[in-house]
């Protein structure tokens, strides 16, 4: 089975702040990789795909990269809507791996 | 709009059974493939089930697999998890999610909160 992991766990930033995440996979998936962001109490939303297509909708602060086994998540400016837990998934394989979250706060 | 509604989420008692249903909108059921996908509370993302577009295909999670069934009905645009023997590390909140690109969800329900306990 493919094994996801993010980096960090949690990151504590600004309105303002560039910041980045961290998502690798324990052997090499392609670009087969989406970003999903998902608010407390509420589902979680596609944000990108195919490691690096923004998906309709999604502002164009958020970007991603990557191929093979390391990728990242990358919003330029965060925003207040920003603050929410994001997940990367791997999607090889009809499982589709999701990695353990990196959940965004307010510092 | 594209739209997917969960529903039969409740309390039940270990050992019991409960049947969730998933009504979809606003897109071509039949055309694509569904997941179940759950979250316990406070934790991440698990993959529970998928089923292709036509049902040929079906996958299960190895921690529910012989325990819940997945189904879907294109004619009435619905997706169901049958879910028996259940225990307390089924307790979650369970997704109903739209399947693009092989295992790549791209629409989540809002989703159905089970809770398995005495």
């Amino acid at each position: 089975d493919i094994q996801m992991t993010q980096s960090p766990s949690t990151l504590s930033a600004s309105v303002g702040d560039r910041l980045t995440i961290t998502c690798r996979a324990s052997q090499s998936i392609g670009n087969w990789l989406a970003w999903h962001q998902q608010k407390p109490g509420k589902a979680p939303k596609l944000l990108i795909y195919r490691a690096s297509s923004l998906e309709s909708g999604v502002p164009s602060r958020f970007s991603g990269s990557g191929s093979g086994t390391e990728f990242t998540l990358t919003i330029s400016s965060l925003q207040p809507d920003d603050f929410a837990t994001y997940y990367c998934q791997q999607y090889t394989t009809y499982s589709g791996t999701f990695g353990p979250g990196t959940k965004v706060d307010i510092k | 709009e594209v739209q997917l509604v969960e529903s039969g989420g409740g309390l039940v008692k270990p050992g019991g059974s409960l049947r969730l249903s998933c009504a979809a909108s606003g897109f071509t059921f039949s055309s694509y493939p569904m997941n179940w996908v759950r979250q316990a509370p406070g934790k991440g993302l698990e993959w529970v089930s998928s089923i292709s577009s036509s049902s040929s295909y079906i996958y299960y999670a190895d921690s529910v697999k012989g325990r819940f069934t997945i189904s879907r009905d294109n004619a009435k645009n619905s997706l169901s998890l049958q879910m028996n023997s259940l225990r307390g590390d089924d307790t979650a909140v369970y997704y109903c999610a739209r399947v693009r690109n092989t295992a790549m969800i791209d629409i989540w329900g809002q989703g159905t909160m089970v809770t398995v306990s005495s």
